[in-house]
């Protein structure tokens, strides 16, 4: 079965500064893997997947990760970071072949100082 | 197109009683999920459908019960409501096997129960 570990519950950044948010996963195959991004308040929102093909994803609002298949991981990064980017971030595992669900890690919530 | 809509955003429910949550896409979506995230512990998958009439058990389906008579609905239903039921509930939809692809959150449903 799928898992994955998002090792850092809490991170605090400053204004500007670059992001690096970790995710590991474990899956018996090519995986499908996902970031999602919670505001307060807020459900779920999709800032990039990657399923194949290049392994450095781009996504919404700067966002970028690269899958490292050697090292099981999915790291979200941002070279700039914006006060509106404070918010609670989860990695997610699907999978090739009959993948109904997604597994969740438990998330990293992101503070950002002025 | 109004996404994924949650009702009711908060409610408060004593030990015992019943209740419904409920899920409405217009996206025309087959596949649908319940989940419930708890501080720390990120999203649980409750149960999750793949087409009308097409239910299974998530993760944690304990004290809950669903049903998917149309393509845009999905309540989940709370019998005998127990504090440990005190979470936010989320509802998701996407085109396809979720697994593999972006699902669509709705803004959640505040649940305390006392």
């Amino acid at each position: 079965a799928q898992s994955v570990t998002q090792p850092d519950i809490h991170i605090t950044v400053s204004e500007g500064a670059s992001l690096e948010l970790r995710c590991n996963y474990s899956y018996g195959a090519t995986p499908y893997l996902f970031w999602y991004v919670q505001s307060p308040g807020q459900g779920l929102q999709l800032l990039l997947k990657y399923f194949s093909g290049d392994t450095l994803v781009q996504g919404i609002k700067g966002f970028e990760a690269e899958f490292k298949r050697s090292q099981s991981s999915f790291n979200l990064r941002k070279p700039s970071v914006h006060w509106s980017d404070a918010a609670e971030y989860f990695c997610a595992v699907g999978g090739k072949g009959g993948s109904e669900k997604l597994v969740f890690g438990k998330g990293t919530k992101l503070t950002v100082n002025p | 197109n109004a996404g994924v809509t949650q009702t009711p955003k908060f409610r408060i429910l004593k030990i015992g009683q019943s209740m419904t949550l409920q899920c409405t896409q217009d996206m025309n979506h087959n596949y649908m999920y319940w989940y419930r995230q708890d501080p720390g512990m990120g999203l649980k998958l409750i149960y999750y459908s793949v087409g009308a009439g097409i239910t299974d058990k998530g993760e944690v389906p304990n004290g809950y019960n669903v049903s998917r008579s149309t393509t845009e609905d999905f309540p989940l239903r709370l019998e005998l409501a127990a504090p440990s039921q005190t979470s936010v509930y989320f509802c998701a939809s996407t085109l396809g096997e979720g697994g593999r692809n972006e699902q669509f959150f709705g803004p959640g449903t505040r649940l305390t129960v006392l």
